[in-house]
């Protein structure tokens, strides 16, 4: 059964970069046609999708966000991470990693979040 | 960019049936196919409905979803309401210049 689990900081401070990284167990990152990707959630807010990426390196980014972020795959370690700059207030929300079949496809299984709060 | 807007919050009783609307803004909602989430408090999301109206395995047949292209909008319906569905649901779709889009999420409360 496929899981995937968040790791990072909890606390980043405003300007910095927040760097995450999931990891994916009971399955290959690099053998099947998925595609990976992160969301995140506000406190007591609703879910935005930051970018997905291809096993193949190929990423999209959610426009609004695009200047900021890189998401990258490690198949040696079978992880994938993501890379936020110049963090402020309004990025801190948990921040899930999750799997799609396609870059629009539904995103099934989910990690389990993890909470980035950007304070200094 | 286009946006899918939800009720904020809708409620019903045990026993009843409930629908939550997600309408699109531009575009034809028949167009890309819309999933739908449950968030229970505390946990990630799960699937509830796929590719318009499919269930996935494990996901009970009270839940059904539909597109209405003359409101251009999907629903989520939910028979049968139990106390363990009150929970946040999420529509989620697409288009050629926006890969995943999530609508603002409708809380749901079974009383």
């Amino acid at each position: 059964q496929l899981q995937l689990q968040e790791s990072g900081p909890g606390l980043v401070k405003p300007s910095e970069t927040l760097s995450l990284t999931c990891t994916v167990s009971g399955g290959s990152i690099s053998s099947s046609s998925y595609y990976w990707g992160w969301i995140r959630q506000p406190p007591g807010k609703g879910l935005e999708w930051i970018g997905s990426i291809y096993n193949s390196g190929s990423a999209y980014y959610n426009p609004s966000l695009k200047s900021r972020v890189t998401i990258f795959v490690d198949t040696s370690t079978n992880q994938f991470s993501l890379m936020l700059s110049s963090v402020t207030a309004a990025d801190t929300a948990i921040y899930y990693c999750a799997r799609t079949l396609s870059i629009s496809a539904r995103f099934d299984p989910w990690g389990q979040g993890t909470l980035v709060t950007v304070s200094s | 960019n286009f946006m899918l807007t939800q009720p904020h919050s809708v409620s019903e009783s045990p026993g009843k049936t409930v629908t939550i609307s997600c309408t699109r803004s531009s575009g034809s909602i028949a167009s890309n196919y819309v999933q739908w989430y449950q968030q229970r408090p505390g946990s990630a999301p799960t699937t509830v409905i796929y590719e318009d109206n499919q269930r996935p395995s494990g996901v009970p047949d009270r839940f059904s979803g539909s597109i209405d292209s003359s409101s251009n909008s999907a629903s989520l319906t939910i028979s049968g309401l139990k106390t363990e569905d009150e929970a946040d649901y999420y529509c989620q779709s697409y288009d050629s210049s926006n890969p995943v889009v999530f609508g603002g999420g409708t809380k749901l409360t079974v009383l």
